[in-house]
């Protein structure tokens, strides 16, 4: 069965502290992964997106990682703010009967406290 | 250019009524999709259109919910009769891609939050 684990379930940190949340998957076949960022009351915002042959991409203070021979990907916040307080969710594609279909996690929630 | 847009933001109704979601996607959009999350949960793929033929149903509880999405822009999700287990939020998305391809970017909508007592 297509999963999308994430870990752990929720954090707080203090404000300007880095942090590293953690995704692993067993969805086949793979397309690609993302991370989202999901406000309290709002729709998901896409980070960053990954294919099978990339293993880092950052925007801004986010770092994600890939490494799809163990299935594992990782989404790293340097110097946390307060605004960084949300859900991230790992979502991976899965490419079957000519379109992708998305597996999401459940979550990390990240709270940064001043 | 404006968002993906839902209506309403939140709505109550008790037990075997009925309630209709609406969702107006980003301008030429060939793709839209109707998700359910569950408080503490991600979310959970119900349909997905492209333009305006179901490509994926195979999630969503057909006895009571129903979609549809005419002339490939606008949307409604319908559920007739809504139980407990319904409460949620209901997430309306889009994409741009033509054809489906590995690097379509989903734009997610503010969510409409139902209540079912």
């Amino acid at each position: 069965k297509n999963q999308v684990e994430q870990s752990p379930q929720s954090l707080i940190i203090l404000e300007g502290k880095n942090c590293t949340l953690q995704c692993n998957y067993t969805v086949s076949p793979f397309s690609n992964l993302r991370w989202y960022k999901q406000d309290t009351g709002r729709g998901p915002v896409s980070l960053t997106i990954m294919t099978f042959s990339e293993n880092t991409k950052s925007n801004g203070r986010y770092t994600a990682t890939l490494d799809a021979d163990t299935k594992q990907s990782s989404l790293h916040i340097t110097a946390s703010q307060l605004s960084d307080s949300a859900s991230y969710i790992c979502v991976v594609s899965e490419f079957s009967g000519g379109y992708n279909k998305l597996i999401f996690g459940a979550g990390t929630r990240l709270a940064v406290h001043p | 250019e404006a968002g993906v847009a839902q209506s309403p933001r939140y709505k109550i109704i008790e037990k075997r009524q009925s309630v209709a979601f609406w969702c107006n996607p980003i301008s030429g959009h060939a793709t839209l999709y109707w998700y359910q999350q569950i408080l503490g949960q991600g979310p959970k793929l119900l349909i997905q259109f492209q333009n305006n033929g179901v490509v994926d149903d195979s999630q969503l509880p057909k006895d009571r919910f129903s979609a549809e999405r005419l002339k490939g822009v606008d949307s409604t999700l319908k559920i007739q009769p809504a139980k407990l287990e319904d409460s949620a939020v209901y997430l309306c998305a889009s994409s741009l891609a033509q054809v489906p391809d590995s690097y379509n970017e989903q734009f997610f909508g503010p969510g409409t939050r139902l209540t079912v007592l």
